[in-house]
C-alpha cells in the first residue's frame, strides 16, 4: 500500500491553465505538506496543514492555493499557470505530536508550464 | 529562522570506501532530524529520524548522529555500494512552527 501518493506523476500544461495536483495519505496523519523541489534540487515548504491551521509560505503566490476535503487530503490548485511554475511539487504528511515524527513523502509530480 | 547546509554538495567515491555526509543547522531548538534519500526522477525515502533526545540511530551500513549543542548532524555509510549513488538530504523540525527545514543536499557516486 502507498503511504503517500500523489497523481499525476506528469504534467504539461500551458501558461494562463488552471491545474490541480491531489494528495492522499492513508498513514492517519494529521498534518499535510506541499513542497516545491526547484531544479537544483532545494526542497522549499509551500504549505503545511492540520484540522487546525493552515500555514502558507509567505513567498508563494496566491495563485497557489490547497484545498483539503478530509483530514487524509490535501490537494495544490495553481490558477493562471506561469513558466516559473516548472518544477516537482511533492505532497507530504506527518504526525502532529510534541516528540516530533518521521515526515513521509509522496513520488511527486513534474510540472511542465509551456 | 532555521538555515540547514549540507557539505560537499557533491562527492564521488570509489566502491568500498566508507565515507561521511555532514549536515548543519543555525537554531538548535528541534525536534528531530530526518535524513532522506533521493534517486533521480523519484521521491524522498526515509532512511533515518534522530529525535532531540538521542545521539545516534543505526540502521544496517548506515549511521546518522547528531550533536544539537553545535548544530550537527552526520550520516556515516560503511563500505559503500554503487546502489548508493543517490542525492542525500537532512532535514530538521523545530520547536516552533509545524514545517521541516531541508538542507540542500549531497549527491554521491559510488563508482565500481
Amino acid at each position: 500500500d502507498t503511504a503517500v501518493s500523489q497523481t499525476p506523476k506528469y504534467l504539461v500544461t500551458q501558461m494562463g491553465n488552471d491545474k490541480s495536483i491531489k494528495c492522499e495519505q492513508n498513514l492517519g496523519h494529521d498534518t499535510m505538506y506541499w513542497y516545491k523541489q526547484d531544479s537544483k534540487k532545494f526542497l522549499k515548504i509551500m504549505f503545511s496543514y492540520n484540522n487546525k491551521e493552515l500555514i502558507i509560505n509567505e513567498t508563494v503566490p496566491n495563485r497557489f492555493s490547497p484545498k483539503s476535503p478530509d483530514k487524509a487530503h490535501l490537494n495544490l490548485h495553481i490558477n493562471s499557470l506561469e513558466l516559473g511554475d516548472s518544477a516537482v511539487y511533492f505532497c507530504a504528511s506527518s504526525q502532529d505530536r510534541e516528540d516530533g515524527s518521521p515526515l513521509h513523502f509522496g513520488n511527486g509530480t513534474r510540472l511542465t508550464v509551456t | 529562522k532555521q538555515e540547514v547546509t549540507q557539505i560537499p554538495a557533491a562527492l564521488s567515491v570509489p566502491e568500498g570506501e566508507n565515507l561521511v555526509l555532514n549536515c548543519s543547522f543555525t537554531d538548535s531548538a528541534i525536534y528531530n532530524l530526518q535524513w532522506f534519500r533521493q534517486d533521480p526522477g523519484k521521491g524522498l525515502t526515509s532512511l533515518l529520524l534522530i529525535q532531540s533526545s538521542q545521539r545516534e540511530q543505526t540502521s544496517g551500513r548506515l549511521n546518522a548522529s547528531l550533536d544539537k549543542s553545535s548544530g550537527r548532524s552526520t550520516l556515516y555509510i560503511a563500505a559503500s555500494q554503487p546502489g548508493d549513488s543517490a542525492t542525500y538530504l537532512c532535514a530538521v523540525r523545530p520547536y516552533t512552527g509545524n514545517q521541516f527545514y531541508f538542507g540542500t543536499g549531497t549527491s554521491l557516486t559510488v563508482i565500481p
